[in-house]
């Protein structure tokens, strides 16, 4: 079974700063996605930034972009230019492509405290 | 954002109650999902509708019990909870079949059990 690893519980930025989120995943597939998810304190979770396994180029959304590195089943968010707006739980999650609909694997999630 | 609603958003029981929980979609998606969000744990799916036809129970107690009338709208019927079960419970939607079925997720509700 594919599991996701988020080893960093919380994470701090001074605002304007830059700051990576780290996550690292298990799995014998090959084809996949990988998401960040964003989840603020009014609770509805956000889709971040997706990634697909058999993309090389690493996804880029304006302030937000992820070092995917596949052999070592990495990958981290990066968040430039960090807002105060940006404070929330991140979740990294993965959905296998094997069959069908398959379900979400999540992280416990980082929580991100922005500095002003 | 008003793509995936869920109501109520705030739901206080006790063990011997009977409620439910409703999410409604209006993305035009075919799939619906129910996760449990607890406490410094991962999000745990616990039940997957697909075209109305429920595909996955995470070996959920029979507690819980799921009704996906039509492909917009997903309820969670409660009976008989315990005090774990208390929880922030999100209601996702995806369409299946794009490449990535990438999921929307609603505002939660968050329950209560005493």
């Amino acid at each position: 079974a594919q599991t996701v690893t988020q080893s960093q519980p919380e994470m701090s930025v001074q605002e304007a700063e830059t700051v990576t989120l780290s996550c690292t995943y298990d799995t014998s597939e090959s084809d996949y996605y990988l998401f960040w998810y964003k989840q603020p304190p009014s609770r509805q979770m956000i889709l971040v930034i997706r990634q697909e396994a058999y993309k090389q180029q690493n996804a880029t959304e304006n302030r937000f972009s992820v070092n995917f590195q596949k052999a070592a089943k990495s990958f981290s968010l990066k968040i430039s230019d960090s807002q105060l707006g940006d404070a929330a739980m991140y979740f990294c999650a993965y959905r296998s492509l094997s069959s069908g609909n398959t379900p979400l694997v999540f992280g416990k999630g980082t929580r991100l405290s922005v500095i002003a | 954002e008003t793509g995936v609603t869920q109501t109520p958003r705030h739901l206080v029981m006790g063990m011997t109650n009977k409620k439910s929980l409703k999410c409604e979609q209006h993305l035009g998606h075919n799939a619906m999902y129910w996760y449990k969000q607890s406490a410094k744990k991962p999000l745990e799916l616990m039940f997957v509708y697909s075209l109305e036809e429920r595909v996955e129970n995470n070996s959920v107690p029979s507690r819980f019990s799921p009704e996906c009338p039509n492909s917009s709208h997903l309820f969670l019927h409660l009976h008989t909870l315990q005090p774990e079960d208390s929880a922030l419970y999100l209601c996702a939607s995806a369409r299946v079949g794009l490449d990535t079925d990438t999921q929307y997720f609603g505002p939660g509700t968050r329950l209560t059990v005493l």
